[in-house]
């Protein structure tokens, strides 16, 4: 059975550019939320999305936005890109809207020069 | 944003020890604890996900006990493996309906063969 999958796994990118991430959950699953992970630190909530709707927003600013797809799949949008952004982005998914296993994919490295 | 804090940050041990690790977090409006397990290179791997106070649950060598009323939570990992060498994660959910996860910054245990 197919995981978590995102697109790109690496990624190079300049100041002010614009970034688009891609996730598609498992197969059945309807949620999908985005982390960002810098080193040395935990994965940082950024968004949740469960059935096309925006269920939970983490303290990120609005360059940030994303959205879920009819299949579920969904895209993370970075705008206006800054040195700071330069992360692993985490996509998982889960068949609940609530707490329940979240299964994360392999993440996608962005870099920021 | 909720203040979790994870100890000791890191640790080694030898193959066959025990070890347990603490993860802390408000005891407010809580909703749900998960616990990951991490390893490098690959993605985050759900342990346990645990809701009501006084919650044991166990996976083979791992156990976690969860304290809501005392906001805290312990990992035990019984007779240490070297493939239990990884990033412990714990991460509480406070928001009902919803499945956003606000993560510590772990415990990277180490098992010395």
């Amino acid at each position: 059975d197919a995981g978590v999958t995102q697109s790109p796994t690496h990624l190079i990118k300049t100041r002010g550019q614009h970034v688009t991430l891609r996730c598609s959950p498992i197969s059945g699953h309807k949620s999908v939320s985005w982390y960002q992970q810098v080193l040395g630190q935990g994965p940082q909530f950024i968004f949740q999305y469960y059935e096309k709707e925006e269920r939970g927003r983490g303290n990120f600013p609005d360059r940030f936005s994303a959205r879920q797809f009819p299949n579920y799949s969904s895209e993370l949008n970075v705008n206006a890109l800054l040195l700071g952004d330069s992360a692993l982005y985490l996509c998982a998914s889960s068949g609940l809207a609530g707490p329940g296993e979240q299964y994360f994919g392999p993440g996608t490295r962005l870099t920021v020069t | 944003i909720l203040n979790v804090e994870q100890s000791p940050q890191s640790l080694h041990v030898q193959e066959g020890d025990s070890t347990n690790f603490t993860c802390s977090f408000p005891s407010s409006n809580f909703y749900a604890l998960h616990w990951y397990r991490w390893e490098t290179a690959k993605s985050p791997e759900a342990l346990f996900v645990m809701t009501l106070n006084g919650d044991e649950k166990k996976k083979g060598r791992i156990s976690a006990t969860l304290n809501t009323k005392e906001g805290y939570s312990y990992l035990y990992i019984k007779g240490s493996q070297p493939e239990d060498s990884a990033t412990y994660l714990c991460a509480p959910c406070h928001q009902t309906g919803a499945n956003n996860l606000f993560f510590g910054t772990g415990t990277r245990l180490t098992v010395i063969p």
